[in-house]
């Protein structure tokens, strides 16, 4: 069975430009997870998808962070404009329902120069 | 702030020693979960306790859960080299409305010795 798949594995773009991340979570899975990770911390929840819906985003940073769940199945983050502060690995994760355990991505390394 | 703790931040052992890490959280939870983390990979998922659990094993495993002091522990036993990674406890703590929101801690560095 595939895991989570994210792409790109790796971004590198200088600040104020525009950027994208992609996950296809594991088949079935109706709950989907964006965290961020940052250097020698544990990952923090951005946004966490029920299907479709959108719930739990209080920690996304709603002037430039952007998310959205089509058809319940793949998802994208969107950071518009990115700043220095954003560089991080950006995490994916879906589970079969919230009270099941949660399956990672490799996650998306970005670097904002 | 971040729900859950772990202690120590960083072991160092030889191999074949056992590993103990513990967590701690503030507020009641619906479960906890243990992952690791090799360096540059993602997650790894070990163990899920549940809030009406108290302990659980898988393999070298044994994870154990005190609600009443808001922690557990995670038991890792004959350790080998290749258990060397960060370990993170998250807890999806009940909050006002009725949801919850997996809370990671920054993790325990385990560096096992050959």
């Amino acid at each position: 069975e595939a895991g989570v798949v994210q792409s790109p594995r790796y971004k590198i773009i200088e600040k104020k430009q525009p950027v994208a991340f992609w996950c296809n979570p594991i088949s079935g899975h109706n709950t989907l997870y964006w965290y961020r990770q940052n250097l020698g911390q544990g990952p923090e929840l951005l946004i966490r998808y029920e299907n479709e819906e959108a719930v739990d985003d209080s920690q996304l940073p709603k002037d430039r962070f952007s998310a959205e769940r089509l058809k319940g199945v793949d998802s994208t983050l969107k950071i518009q404009p990115a700043e220095l502060g954003d560089s991080a690995v950006y995490l994916c994760a879906s589970s079969l329902d919230r009270y099941n355990e949660q399956f990672f991505g490799p996650g998306t390394r970005l670097t904002v120069l | 702030s971040q729900q859950g703790e772990e202690d120590p931040q960083a072991l160092s052992i030889q191999e074949g020693e056992n590993a103990t890490m513990n967590c701690s959280y503030k507020t009641s939870i619906n479960n906890l979960q243990w992952y690791r983390q090799n360096s540059g990979r993602g997650l790894v998922h070990l163990i899920l306790i549940r809030s009406n659990e108290r302990e659980k094993h898988s393999g070298r495993l044994r994870v154990t859960l005190d609600t009443s002091k808001k922690s557990s522990s995670l038991l890792i036993t004959a350790s080998r080299a290749a258990d060397t990674a960060s370990y993170f406890c998250a807890t999806d703590p009940l909050i006002n409305t009725g949801g919850f929101k997996t809370i990671f801690g920054a993790g325990t560095r385990l560096f096992v010795k050959a």
